[in-house]
């Protein structure tokens, strides 16, 4: 069956920049996007970026256009977003999932990462 | 602060029914985009629950339903039941700010 599985919780100092890994099993990695969101503590759900898994195609929430990087490895069917000059703002869970803009729902949800930004 | 709109809160008893609205704008769901709920049960990851306004996943009971008009959507959630409990989100695209919106989510208590 379809499963995002992503990287672990990080604690980033403020400034820095982190990196959140998505692996993706039981579909064909080119078949939907990858989409971001985040959640911070006690708050709903906020869209970060999304990204082609066929053609590199991006789009960003334009509070994140300048910080957000997406990258994909299709040999390993893995997306990649960091985020860099983090501040505690930045401090939330970070989902990734399955989506193909517009009007597809985000079908697949991975289980979350917990980014802590902190000095 | 979210682009579309949802109550926050809402709250039933064991079997009864109850709705949860969505209101997004002339540029998403006004627009004729879909509507999308995800249902997030404690501590866990959001997960699809109606697509499309009123279909649902394989696995997601005939108690979930979903409706839109004009600029708003509702999910009807009947035969309340204990692990219904959480937070619901709906979803749609915004042609202005070429995202992915969401409501703000409304916490479902069964009383």
């Amino acid at each position: 069956q379809v499963q995002l599985v992503q990287s672990g919780a990080e604690v980033k100092r403020p400034g820095a920049s982190v990196k959140v890994s998505c692996k993706t099993f039981g579909y064909s990695f080119n078949s939907y996007g990858i989409t971001w969101v985040r959640q911070a503590p006690g708050q709903g759900l906020e869209w970060v970026a999304w990204i082609s898994t066929y053609n590199g195609d991006t789009n960003f929430a334009q509070k994140f256009q300048d910080r957000v990087t997406m990258t994909t490895d299709t040999s390993t069917s893995t997306a990649y977003m960091e985020l860099k000059d983090l501040t505690s703002d930045d401090t939330a869970v970070y989902y990734c999932a399955t989506w193909l803009p517009p009007n597809s729902p985000l079908e697949y949800w991975g289980q979350g990462s917990l980014v802590i930004v902190s000095s | 602060q979210s682009v579309q709109t949802q109550s926050p809160s809402v709250s039933g008893a064991p079997g009864q029914r109850v709705t949860i609205s969505c209101t997004g704008s002339d540029s998403s769901i006004g627009a004729g985009f879909d509507v999308h709920w995800y249902q997030q049960l404690p501590r866990a990851a959001p997960k699809l629950l109606i697509y499309d306004t009123n279909n649902r996943p394989s696995g997601v009971p005939d108690r979930f339903s979903g409706s839109r008009s004009g600029t708003s959507a509702s999910l009807v959630i009947s035969g309340l039941q204990a692990d219904d409990e959480g937070i619901y989100y709906c979803q749609s695209y915004d042609i202005s700010l070429r995202a992915a919106v969401f409501g703000g989510g409304t916490k479902l208590t069964v009383l």
